[in-house]
């Protein structure tokens, strides 16, 4: 198994440009979900998938966009970048059962925006 | 006042001390606690969950508790590799749905 990985690892955008960020999992996990981690901000929210085909915001979705059209993806755009963007992204799926309940994340993809 | 908030540290400990980290919510409606731990430019992982009745994984043991509000995360005799950043991390029910909000993490380094 692969687990969580992440596209690209870095990139460097100009102000305005678009981007997409894929997320994919190889667990069968139903749970996804996009997070971004700033210094000393920890790791915030940005949206979330319960199952494909569904979405939902999470605390900091302003300027993102998301799509879940495969179970085993789960992709993060951005339409208009903007340096308050720069940060590293993490995506993580979720494996839950009576037992155990995991997030398991990607090695993150580090984006600056000029 | 932050929905999950924790120290940020460091905690600068040497090897062989116990330490030990609060993590507070402010959710009565929280449902389900853990701890991740993430290293420097690394991505977090999983290192324990914290039940109502406590759990203990070999020199870590976790707490829960619901009345005051806050989980624990305590280390005894701490080794170099215990350095890294612990993240408590608080599901909510939302919607029909679970929602994960992370603390900011505490910062723990052990010196020899």
């Amino acid at each position: 198994n692969a687990g969580v990985t992440q596209t690209p690892k870095f990139r460097v955008l100009k102000t305005g440009q678009s981007m997409t960020l894929l997320c994919a999992q190889d667990m069968n996990h139903e749970y996804m979900y996009w997070y971004r981690q700033d210094p000393g901000m920890g790791l915030r929210l940005i949206h979330y998938s319960v199952g494909e085909g569904t979405t939902a915001k999470g605390e900091v979705p302003d300027g993102y966009n998301v799509s879940r059209l495969k179970k085993q993806n789960f992709l993060l755009g951005l339409e208009s970048a903007a340096p308050s963007q720069t940060s590293v992204y993490f995506c993580a799926s979720r494996h839950t059962t009576s037992a155990t309940d995991t997030q398991y994340f990607g090695p993150g993809t580090r984006l600056t925006v000029l | 006042r932050k929905e999950v908030e924790q120290d940020p540290g460091p905690f600068n400990v040497p090897e062989g001390a116990t330490v030990a980290f609060n993590c507070t919510y402010s959710n009565s409606a929280s449902q389900s606690f853990f701890w991740y731990r993430q290293d420097c430019r690394k991505e977090p992982k999983l290192l324990m969950s914290v039940y109502s009745s406590g759990n203990e994984d070999g020199r870590f043991t976790a707490q829960l508790n619901r009345a005051s509000q806050y989980i624990s995360l305590l280390i005894r005799d701490s080794k170099l590799s215990d350095s890294a950043t612990y993240l408590c991390v608080v599901f909510r029910a939302s919607g029909g749905s679970y929602i994960p909000t992370f603390g900011r993490g505490t910062s723990l380094i052990v010196h020899p």
